[in-house]
């Protein structure tokens, strides 16, 4: 699975949209590109993926540039139950395979 | 249902013990996974199993014996640990294959395990 790259630490304030960067440079033509976040002492949780499309659910949107190398996850009102580690993964689609967790990114959300 | 439940919560063993963790999903899920996590890191990947066969073991020690009995169960079994084994255990499941649109893993809550 390709590596993976973003911010150690970002902050947002509670209302305004939360802009998560991932940097996946080596991503391959069959990976996908998942997002989980971890609320302190939890299991990581699903929020969206993606192959070459923007999406968007109830969650949050993803914007996966042309190249696919670089991806940003949007909260568009992030709120203080949004403070988490956000994972962005890139994998096949296929489950059975690897899942590498890179470090994250520790999103505060403050009032 | 739509959730991996895992058992317990909790664990503290010492070095001489033998004990299990136990996860369980019943949502058709094919294939199952072992993480382990330690403060302030992500998870590490240690197992896989696909249709109830073992299909990745990421050089875990023998201490850690995982078992998958049925499509629905996921076992770790745990003997001689040592204190720095120590951590938030979790088990996840996805689909196994692409026909399926594929929501990702879904985790458990884990099980903290203290070593001591």
């Amino acid at each position: 699975d390709a590596k993976t790259t973003q911010p150690p630490s970002m902050d947002c304030a509670e209302g305004r949209a939360a802009n998560l960067p991932c940097n996946h440079s080596t991503i391959s033509g069959n990976e996908y590109v998942y997002w989980y976040r971890q609320i302190h002492s939890q299991g990581p949780q699903y929020i969206i993926h993606g192959l070459k499309n923007n999406e968007t659910n109830e969650m949050a949107s993803l914007i996966i540039t042309e190249d696919r190398k670089s991806s940003t996850l949007i909260l568009p009102h992030a709120t203080l139950r949004d403070t988490a580690v956000y994972y962005c993964i890139v994998r096949v689609q296929t489950g059975g395979f690897k899942t590498i967790f890179g470090a994250g990114t520790r999103l505060f959300v403050k009032a | 249902d739509t959730e991996v439940t895992q058992t317990p919560k909790h664990l503290v063993m010492g070095m001489t013990n033998k004990k299990s963790l136990k996860c369980e999903q019943h949502m058709g899920h094919r294939a199952m996974y072992w993480y382990k996590q330690k403060a302030k890191k992500p998870p590490e990947l240690m197992f896989v199993y696909s249709y109830e066969k073992l299909s990745i073991n990421e050089s875990v020690p023998s201490r850690f014996s995982p078992e998958c009995p049925n499509s629905s169960l996921l076992n770790l079994h745990l003997h001689a640990l040592q204190p720095e084994d120590s951590a938030l255990y979790l088990c996840a499941s996805s689909q196994a294959d692409s026909r399926n649109l594929n929501y990702g893993y879904t985790f458990g809550s884990g099980t903290r395990l203290t070593v001591v």
